[in-house]
């Protein structure tokens, strides 16, 4: 059990470009979550799969964001056309089942900063 | 909607002693559960305890326990004995109804333990 990895752990970008996160989930993991979480804030969630399958999405997820976890492995977070009011830190979670009660292991997460 | 509160935002205590975290929340949901997570500074945040709502017994893991009340959504952390390596930020999170696990997060309680 490696534990759930992102990449890259820190990027800078200028306003305007693209740029896309990587999360690993531990494996067999089946529920894959992302959040967003700014300075001093909690999380908040962003949008979450099961297996291959993206269920839900937040509103806070707008048109410029998209998420994907082809074959139900990792996951990849894109945000086109970036804002300043993107700047954050994207947190990556995994579970092994849907249950409220499940655990989720948290990545180390991806801070991103817009110029 | 849920809605998590921490009132807290720094709490300091001395190693070896005890300090209670506090944090309401809001549902109209039945069931679901409560959790306490903790991210040590530039660290992943991982689940300290959780509760079901349905459980009267308040859980208890090693020095941490919680007292839930119900009828009032309130859902407090003990940390006993306070060690150095306790100082982090703490996150109460709701998961619950239809949420499938997803987690609702209050804005943390940032905990310095003092030698």
């Amino acid at each position: 059990d490696t534990g759930v990895s992102q990449n890259p752990r820190h990027k800078i970008t200028k306003r305007g470009q693209n740029v896309t996160f990587r999360c690993d989930p531990i494996s067999e993991h089946n529920r894959l979550y992302w959040y967003r979480q700014t300075l001093g804030q909690g999380p908040e969630f962003l949008t979450y799969f099961q297996n291959e399958a993206q269920l839900e999405k937040s509103r806070l997820l707008s048109d410029r964001f998209s998420a994907e976890r082809p074959k139900g492995s990792f996951s990849t977070l894109e945000i086109q056309r970036t804002e300043q009011g993107d700047s954050a830190m994207y947190l990556c979670a995994s579970s092994l089942g849907g249950g409220l009660q499940e655990t989720q292991y948290f990545g180390p997460g991806t801070r991103l900063l817009v110029l | 909607a849920q809605t998590v509160t921490q009132s807290q935002p720094e709490m300091s205590v001395q190693e070896a002693e005890t300090v209670t975290l506090s944090c309401t929340y809001d549902t109209s949901e039945n069931n679901y559960y409560l959790f306490w997570y903790k991210q040590p500074p530039s660290r992943q945040m991982i689940l300290v305890i959780r509760q079901e709502a349905y459980k009267q017994q308040n859980a208890t893991e090693n020095r941490f326990s919680v007292n839930f009340q119900k009828a009032a959504k309130s859902f407090s952390l003990k940390i006993s004995d306070s060690q150095l390596g306790d100082t982090a930020m703490y996150f109460c999170a709701f998961a619950g109804g239809t949420s499938y696990g997803k987690l609702t997060f209050g804005q943390g309680t940032i905990l310095t333990v003092h030698p």
